[in-house]
């Protein structure tokens, strides 16, 4: 079956302006993370989706992130005002279902941001 | 505090070679252990797991990993590499019955023909 599919691939915006990154997560999979990976780093936790459940976003760096999720679909990772230090590669990764033996992540590609 | 560390940053070896790349975690409760890999211009995928029972867990293209929990470490192991392993290898812990995961910082391996 498909996997997780997540657009564009790359993007390269001038500081200042807002981007938007989408995560198609793997059908029938209710549980939905983003992470940031900047080089030479690990991956950061953003947010996570449950079902309908109320996000956690606590790892959201600041109030330029955002991310929406409806149902257990497409979910869009939004940056405003970009800053230099947006730059950095956007994961998005799906699981089955909420917690649970044998439940690993499925990864997308990934976004590379790049901000001039 | 909650991490993950992965001694190894780079790694190069030559072909046949063993390889073992250290992961040491730090975590208040049951874990969950895996190792990723993201071969050149694909998605990260999951290499091994770890949940219960055994400590030695093998995984896919013959890598294996031992969970130590004395020593809060999950080492992936290979007895003998290929050129095809050039890759970078990511270790996660996961508390058991929560949802988020940690990551370390990669380790980039490089294997010379």
């Amino acid at each position: 079956g498909a996997g997780v599919s997540q657009s564009p691939s790359n993007k390269v915006t001038e500081k200042g302006k807002d981007v938007e990154l989408r995560c198609d997560p793997i059908s029938g999979h209710t549980a939905l993370y983003w992470y940031r990976q900047r080089l030479g780093q690990g991956l950061e936790f953003l947010i996570y989706f449950q079902g309908n459940s109320a996000p956690d976003k606590s790892g959201l760096p600041s109030d330029r992130f955002s991310a929406e999720r409806t149902g257990e679909s497409v979910s869009t990772l939004t940056i405003q005002r970009t800053q230099q230090e947006d730059s950095a590669v956007y994961l998005c990764a799906s699981r089955k279902s909420r917690v649970g033996l044998y439940n690993e992540q499925f990864f997308g590609p990934g976004t590379r941001l790049t901000v001039l | 505090a909650q991490s993950v560390s992965q001694h190894n940053h780079h790694v190069i070896l030559s072909e046949a070679a063993s390889l073992e790349l250290g992961c040491n975690y730090s975590y208040g409760g049951t874990v969950n252990l895996f190792w990723y890999v993201q071969y050149p211009g694909q998605h990260l995928q999951l290499l091994l797991k770890y949940f219960s029972g055994d400590p030695l867990v093998k995984g896919i293209k013959g890598f294996e990993a031992e969970f130590i929990k004395s020593k809060f470490s999950f080492n992936l192991r290979k007895p003998s590499v290929q050129w095809s392993d050039t890759a970078e290898y990511f270790c996660a812990v996961n508390g058991q019955g929560t949802y988020k995961y940690i990551f370390g910082t990669g380790t980039r391996l490089k294997v010379l023909a």
